[in-house]
């Protein structure tokens, strides 16, 4: 079974420039939550998607966007980049029934530096 | 909402000596509790979960971890710790509830050295 993958492994951009991150979740799983590592701080969550729809937002501006299609991949869009938004951004896939969390899979990241 | 305290932000330890890394949560309702290891360059691992039952949790790789809820503690252990066990171990909690409550959060980390 393919696990929760995430592109690219490492992006460089510019400060004021936008990025993209990617997310495939495990198959069948519906939910994907997006969260920033950076030095110092510890996972800090950002965003969870669940059936195509935006379930629950962390405190960060609206500058950090993401979207769910319909196989349940998911983007994370960062515009207007900041020095700050240097960090290793982690996406998680889960599953559950109402009775219970699984528990989160988690990618290997994607590691944003902003120049 | 739920907060998670990693009382250690490091901690060294000799290869074959027993570690204890704490974890304490604050919540005003029930939680399922979570520990991840992370290892340099890598994303999270799941070690171990608690959703109820027994106290005592079993995970992988020799780790275990007891929920007490007088105390709001959900430490990790292992008695005999290895170099390559040598990585960040995030404790996270999640509201039983569900609905928008079911994300989890997540400690600050705490960075466990193992030296020969």
């Amino acid at each position: 079974e393919a696990g929760v993958t995430q592109s690219p492994t490492h992006l460089i951009k510019t400060r004021g420039q936008q990025a993209t991150l990617r997310c495939s979740p495990i198959s069948g799983h519906t939910s994907v939550y997006w969260y920033q590592q950076a030095l110092g701080l510890g996972l800090q969550f950002l965003l969870w998607y669940d059936e195509g729809e935006e379930r629950n937002r962390g405190n960060f501006p609206p500058r950090f966007s993401g979207r769910q299609f319909p196989n349940y991949s998911s983007e994370l869009n960062v515009n207007a980049l900041e020095l700050d938004d240097s960090a290793l951004y982690l996406c998680a896939s889960s599953s559950y029934s109402g009775t219970g969390l699984s528990g989160y899979t988690f990618g290997s990241g994607t590691r944003l530096t902003v120049v | 909402a739920q907060s998670v305290t990693q009382l250690d932000s490091q901690v060294p330890v000799f290869e074959e000596a027993p570690v204890e890394l704490r974890c304490n949560y604050s919540s005003s309702v029930s939680v399922y509790l979570f520990w991840y290891v992370q290892y340099p360059n890598q994303g999270l691992q799941l070690l171990l979960k608690y959703l109820s039952g027994s106290t005592l949790v079993k995970g992988i790789n020799g780790f275990e971890a007891e929920f007490n809820k007088s105390q709001t503690s959900f430490h990790l252990r292992k008695p005999s710790v290895h170099i390559s066990d040598t990585a960040e171990y995030f404790c996270a909690v999640s509201d039983t509830s569900g609905g928008s409550n079911y994300k989890l959060t997540f400690g600050k980390g705490t960075l466990l050295t193992v030296n020969p």
